[in-house]
């Protein structure tokens, strides 16, 4: 499967502890999309990164929130001192360039009790 | 960005043709019009994109007037597996804030 990938698919956890989720992109993309999606809502746009630089952050991504894409491959999202409202589908997605569609994996889904 | 709206919901029969229209008003010159699809607990799914006119692809049709500020996704003959919530998006292609919004929940019915 050359698509995008994501790792977990699920991930339950208690408040307060860290998660880090993991997008693999299509191989020959540079750009990569975060985006967290809750129940009965469309995605959100978290952040994205240009090869390695992450270019934008949404006011979402709160300080507990950080993201990396070294060597500009694989990306991380990190969540620190989890919180129940954090609970939702995170969603990666990944481009050709500017101008391309996104093209989105199967998601994260995280549970936080 | 140009806000978009769409229907919340639609029913159909299986083997009908369903058309699902978003309205974006502020569309700007070179925004582009995606539509995506997606299936609960699954990452959205692209389906078609255009500019203006008509684009036809293997899977759906979609109508852009000449004013541009609305759109059509048109899903020749559903069947059940085309239950599923479609988004459309109004942006530059792969703009990086892509908005999604709430969707249309499409509900085919045997």
């Amino acid at each position: 499967d050359t698509g995008v990938s994501q790792d977990p698919r699920h991930k339950i956890t208690k408040r307060g502890q860290n998660v880090t989720f993991r997008c693999d992109p299509i191989s020959e993309h540079n750009r990569l999309y975060w985006y967290r999606q809750t129940l009965g809502q469309g995605p959100e746009f978290l952040t994205y990164f240009q090869n390695e630089a992450q270019l934008e952050k949404s006011r979402l991504l709160s300080d507990r929130f950080s993201a990396e894409r070294p060597k500009g491959s694989f990306s991380t999202l990190e969540i620190q001192r989890t919180e129940q409202g954090d609970s939702a589908m995170y969603l990666c997605a990944s481009s050709l360039g500017s101008q391309e569609t996104q093209y989105f994996g199967p998601g994260t889904r995280l549970l936080v009790l | 960005l140009a806000k978009t709206t769409q229907p919340i919901s639609m029913d159909s029969y299986e083997g009908q043709e369903v058309n699902i229209t978003c309205s974006h008003n502020n569309i700007a010159t070179n925004d582009y019009i995606t539509w995506y699809q997606q299936f609960p607990s699954q990452g959205p799914r692209f389906i078609i994109q255009g500019y203006k006119t008509k684009v036809t692809n293997e899977v759906a049709s979609l109508f852009i007037p000449a004013d541009r500020k609305s759109s059509t996704l048109s899903l020749p003959r559903v069947s059940l597996s085309d239950t599923a919530v479609y988004y459309c998006l109004v942006g530059a292609g792969g703009y990086q804030k892509v908005t999604f919004g709430t969707g249309t929940k499409l509900q085919v019915i045997p």
